[in-house]
């Protein structure tokens, strides 16, 4: 069955990086994703990376994939005030079955 | 995303009453979602439907329906609302071969 984990809260400085942390069951996802939700709005897709890497790095933001331990980490570097919000992890494991979502790490950055 | 829309975009209803929330998107995607956040426990899929003739439930169906008037239209309804109906609902689209999904902005639901 397909279940994904996260920390329901992180607390970070300004300036600091934020490591946000993801565990999934399904060995046999294709892909996992990162959304960020501000207060307010909609989820908005940060990055992604597909099963057969493991490691993805987009400015700030670092994805780290862990296949055998089924770990899934999002570093965010230099952390801002404006990263607050909350951040979920998602997993798919076909192009016909629907993503399956963590219930997300509220992010709150301390200025 | 202003790609995907909802409305409305706030809603007040009592128990008892038949409500619609409605979706529209213009990214010409072909698969479409509904999904509703509470505190505490993330997003679950309500709805799913990958073309206009196919409907999928998802983990919360009971309570719920939905219509895909056409590709670009998904439409939620809640036949007899309920207050634990209460929550944050969400439309989605994605295109298949990529389950990149994009968000609406979201419909905020009071039943009292």
């Amino acid at each position: 069955g397909e279940d994904v984990e996260q920390s329901l809260f992180l607390s970070v400085r300004e300036g600091d990086s934020s490591v946000i942390n993801c565990t999934y069951t399904d060995s046999s996802s294709t892909y996992l994703y990162w959304y960020k939700q501000e207060p307010g709005a909609g989820l908005q897709l940060l990055t992604y990376i597909f099963s057969n890497m493991d490691m993805k790095q987009d400015q700030r933001l670092t994805v780290l994939l862990n296949k055998k331990d089924k770990h899934l980490s999002l570093r965010i570097a230099d952390t801002q005030t404006g990263d607050s919000a909350i951040y979920f992890c998602a997993e798919t494991l076909s192009g016909n079955t629907p993503l399956v979502f963590g219930k997300g790490t509220r992010l709150s950055v301390i200025a | 995303d202003a790609d995907v829309t909802q409305t409305p975009r706030n809603r007040i209803t009592k128990t008892g009453k038949r409500i619609m929330l409605e979706c529209s998107q213009t990214k010409g995607h072909d698969r479409m979602y509904w999904y509703r956040q509470d505190p505490g426990l993330g997003l679950r899929l309500i709805y799913y439907s990958f073309d206009v003739k196919d409907i999928n439930k998802g983990e919360i169906s009971d309570g719920y329906s939905v219509s895909r008037q056409a590709q670009a239209k998904f439409s939620l309804s809640l036949e007899s609302a309920i207050p634990n109906q209460t929550a944050l609902y969400f439309c989605a689209t994605s295109h298949s071969g990529s389950e990149t999904q994009y968000f609406g902005p979201g419909t905020r639901l009071l039943v009292l």
